[in-house]
């Protein structure tokens, strides 16, 4: 089955200094790789997403992530980090392959922290 | 409009009552999606339509969820019978076309509180 993990709760970073936020998957067939972000109070809005070509994507508000199938990773970056970057951040995942190729598979979250 | 909109932005229920919660989505996605967002439960898949295509129902928990979607625009999740454990973050998403390219663009969503 599919499934994804960000096997961090929360990501304590210094303003200033390059964070990642990590994500890892697990699916039959190529993904369709998403990342979202979480303001309080707010929907999900869209940063970025990797459906083929280059494995660097890059998005909104200077992120940009990384897709390494060997390591069925796509981690979240940025080279520096602002204390408005302090969100929830989800990666998703669609198999096109999958019956329900339509929904989108949530890891749990993780919260970000940017300090000043 | 704009974006994605719902309302009700926030609703408290009793237990046992029925709820509507309502989605407009963004003028021209065929696609809409409803997802819930409970503490403990992270975020899950509800139901998905696209067009006049039959809705994928395969997420919703109970036969207590329902949803519609009229004239292929807005759409309704209905709760019937609320329980306590129904109390989440009810998002609803819309995108230009189904097949898996497309970006969902999600609202603001409903807070659901089950007294």
């Amino acid at each position: 089955a599919q499934s994804v993990a960000q096997p961090e709760d929360q990501v304590n970073v210094a303003e200033g200094n390059p964070l990642t936020v990590k994500c890892t998957y697990s699916v039959s067939g190529n993904p369709y790789l998403f990342w979202y972000v979480q303001y309080p109070n707010r929907g999900l809005q869209f940063l970025l997403k990797y459906i083929t070509g280059d494995n660097l994507v890059k998005g909104s508000y200077g992120f940009e992530a990384e897709f390494n199938k060997s390591q069925t990773s796509f981690h979240l970056k940025k080279p520096s980090a602002l204390v408005s970057d302090s969100a929830l951040y989800f990666c998703a995942v669609r198999d096109p392959l999958s019956g329900g190729y339509n929904k989108l598979i949530f890891g749990a979250g993780t919260r970000l922290a940017v300090h000043p | 409009g704009a974006g994605v909109s719902q309302s009700p932005s926030n609703k408290v229920t009793e237990k046992g009552k029925d709820v509507e919660l309502r989605c407009d989505p963004i003028s021209g996605h065929t696609a809409l999606y409803w997802y819930r967002q409970s503490l403990g439960q992270g975020l899950e898949f509800l139901i998905y339509f696209q067009g006049n295509s039959a809705p994928d129902k395969s997420g919703l928990p109970s036969d207590r969820f329902s949803a519609e979607r009229t004239g292929g625009s807005v759409s309704t999740l209905t709760i019937q019978r609320t329980q306590q454990e129904d109390s989440a973050v009810y998002l609803c998403a819309s995108s230009l076309e189904w097949g898996g390219l497309e970006t969902q663009y999600f609202g603001p969503g409903t807070r659901l509180l089950v007294l």
